[in-house]
C-alpha cells in the first residue's frame, strides 16, 4: 500500500530553522517526482517545491534560498529543510507524490512560525 | 489572488447537482494544459478526486465528473450527499510562472 508520511513540525521563532521529513511506502522516492504543499491556516493550497527523480530540484519563488529538498534513498525518505523561517510560513505542510498532480498525499505536519 | 479561480463557495440539497468552475488563462489551462480536482473533507489532507480532467482515481464515484473547454474547467457532482461535503481545489500547469503546480483558491461546498 502506497502511503507518504510528515514529521518534523513544530513551534518555532522568526529566523529559526526546521528539517521536515516524508516517509515513503510502497513506492520508491527516488523513482518519483516528490513535492512538498503547505496550507496556511484558514486558506488554500500553495505548491512549495519539488524533487525530480533524477535529482533535479525546483521551488516558489517565496521559499527560494532560504528551503532546500532533499532526498535519501536508502531511508526512501525526502526533507524539506526550512531555514530563515518568517511569520507566514506558518502552515501545515504536505509531502505528495507526483508530477502533474499529486496521486498520494501524507496526513501533514504543522508547522508555526511565532515569537 | 489565486492563478486559478474558484467560486468561493457553493450550495445544493442532497440529491441535487451542483458545479464548481475552474477559471484560467492561456498560458494554464488555455494552454491545454491538464486540470485536475482534489476533495478536502474538513481537518484532512488533499485528496485525488479527477485527474486529466475527466479521470476518476480508483475508489471515487461516478457521481463526480470532470470536464475542460477553452480556458476553464469545470467539476460536477451529482446525487450530493452529505458526506461530500468539503472543500474543492483545482490544479494545473502555467507556462508563465516558476511553479510546478498552480492551485485555484477552493470552493467550499455546503451540503444543505
Amino acid at each position: 500500500e502506497v502511503q507518504v508520511a510528515e514529521s518534523g513540525g513544530g513551534l518555532i521563532q522568526p529566523g529559526g530553522s526546521l528539517r521536515l521529513s516524508c516517509a515513503a511506502s510502497g513506492f520508491t522516492v527516488s523513482s518519483n517526482y516528490m513535492n512538498w504543499v503547505r496550507q496556511a491556516p484558514g486558506k488554500g493550497l500553495e505548491w512549495v517545491s519539488v524533487i525530480y527523480s533524477g535529482g533535479s530540484t525546483y521551488y516558489a519563488d517565496s521559499v527560494k534560498g532560504r528551503f532546500t529538498i532533499s532526498r535519501d534513498n536508502s531511508k526512501n525518505t525526502v526533507y524539506l529543510q526550512m531555514n530563515s523561517l518568517r511569520v507566514e510560513d506558518t502552515a501545515v505542510y504536505y509531502c505528495a507524490r507526483g508530477n502533474d498532480y499529486g496521486d498520494y498525499w501524507g496526513q501533514g505536519t504543522l508547522v508555526t512560525v511565532s515569537s | 489572488q489565486s492563478v486559478l479561480t474558484q467560486p468561493p463557495s457553493v450550495s445544493g440539497a442532497p440529491g441535487q447537482r451542483v458545479t464548481i468552475s475552474c477559471t484560467g488563462s492561456s498560458s494554464n489551462i488555455g494552454a491545454g494544459y491538464d486540470v485536475h480536482w482534489y476533495q478536502q473533507l474538513p481537518g484532512t489532507a488533499p485528496k485525488l478526486l479527477i485527474y486529466g480532467n475527466t479521470n476518476r482515481p480508483s475508489g471515487v464515484p461516478d457521481r463526480f465528473s470532470g470536464s475542460r473547454s477553452g480556458t476553464s474547467a469545470s467539476l460536477a457532482i451529482t446525487g450530493l450527499q452529505a458526506e461530500d461535503e468539503a472543500d474543492y481545489y483545482c490544479q494545473s500547469y502555467d507556462s508563465s510562472l516558476s511553479v510546478l503546480w498552480v492551485f485555484g483558491g477552493g470552493t467550499k461546498l455546503t451540503v444543505l
